[in-house]
């Protein structure tokens, strides 16, 4: 069974500074998704990125971007320039390949990040 | 969002009384998901359908059952809910097609068993 490991359980950041999320992860897969959710108080689960392992590009979406290291089983989440805005607990995700069957999710127990002025 | 609901949003009973949760979409899609969200867990999966009458279990299903009679329904019941069973529940469901799907989550239901 794939596990996923979010070691950080809060982290705090300046507002227009940059943050790092880390995520581990293990599975004997080859071939798999990695996701990154975001959770304001709202509670809403919000997708907020996905990198497929086969794919050596890390992902980017506007200020979000991943430092995937498929070796080392790592895939961060840096956001840039920080908003207030960006206060939320923050999901990492994995997914085996779809094959036919439900893609069920694993998840990470999450990072709470604050954002300060 | 994604078209997707959950009824009700929020809800307290007693341990010992049943409970169903209703997940309603409205895109036509095949798969649904049942997830638990609680402190130091992340979110762990319940039960999953892949089609109408078609279900299986998750990670985490002892005392629930789940039933779609519809597609654009499914729900969760806890025959007999107890304290452990405090959470809050999200529904999920795939958008998209093959290795590109990914999951969209409805706005949860907060339940407290008392």
């Amino acid at each position: 069974a794939q596990t996923v490991t979010q070691s950080q359980p809060e982290m705090s950041v300046q507002e227009a500074e940059t943050v790092t999320l880390s995520c581990t992860y293990d599975t004997s897969e080859s071939d798999y998704y990695l996701f990154w959710y975001k959770q304001p108080p709202s509670r809403q689960m919000i997708l907020v990125i996905r990198q497929e392992a086969y794919k050596q590009q890390n992902a980017t979406e506007n200020r979000f971007s991943v430092n995937f290291q498929k070796a080392a089983k790592s895939f961060s989440l840096k956001i840039s320039d920080s908003q207030l805005g960006d206060a939320a607990m923050y999901f990492c995700a994995y997914r085996s390949p779809n094959t036919g069957t439900a893609s069920k999710l694993t998840f990470g127990t999450g990072t709470r990040l604050q954002v300060t002025l | 969002d994604a078209g997707i609901t959950q009824s009700p949003r929020h809800k307290v009973t007693e341990t010992g009384t049943p409970v169903t949760l209703r997940c309603h979409q409205t895109e036509n899609h095949r798969y649904m998901y049942w997830y638990r969200q609680d402190p130091g867990h992340g979110l762990r999966l319940i039960h999953y359908s892949y089609g109408v009458k078609d279900t299986d279990k998750g990670e985490v299903s002892d005392g629930y059952s789940v039933s779609r009679s519809k597609t654009e329904d499914f729900l969760l019941t806890l025959e007999s809910a107890t304290s452990s069973q405090t959470s809050v529940y999200f529904c999920a469901i795939n958008r998209g097609a093959g290795g590109r799907n990914e999951q969209f989550f409805g706005p949860g239901t907060r339940l407290t068993v008392l």
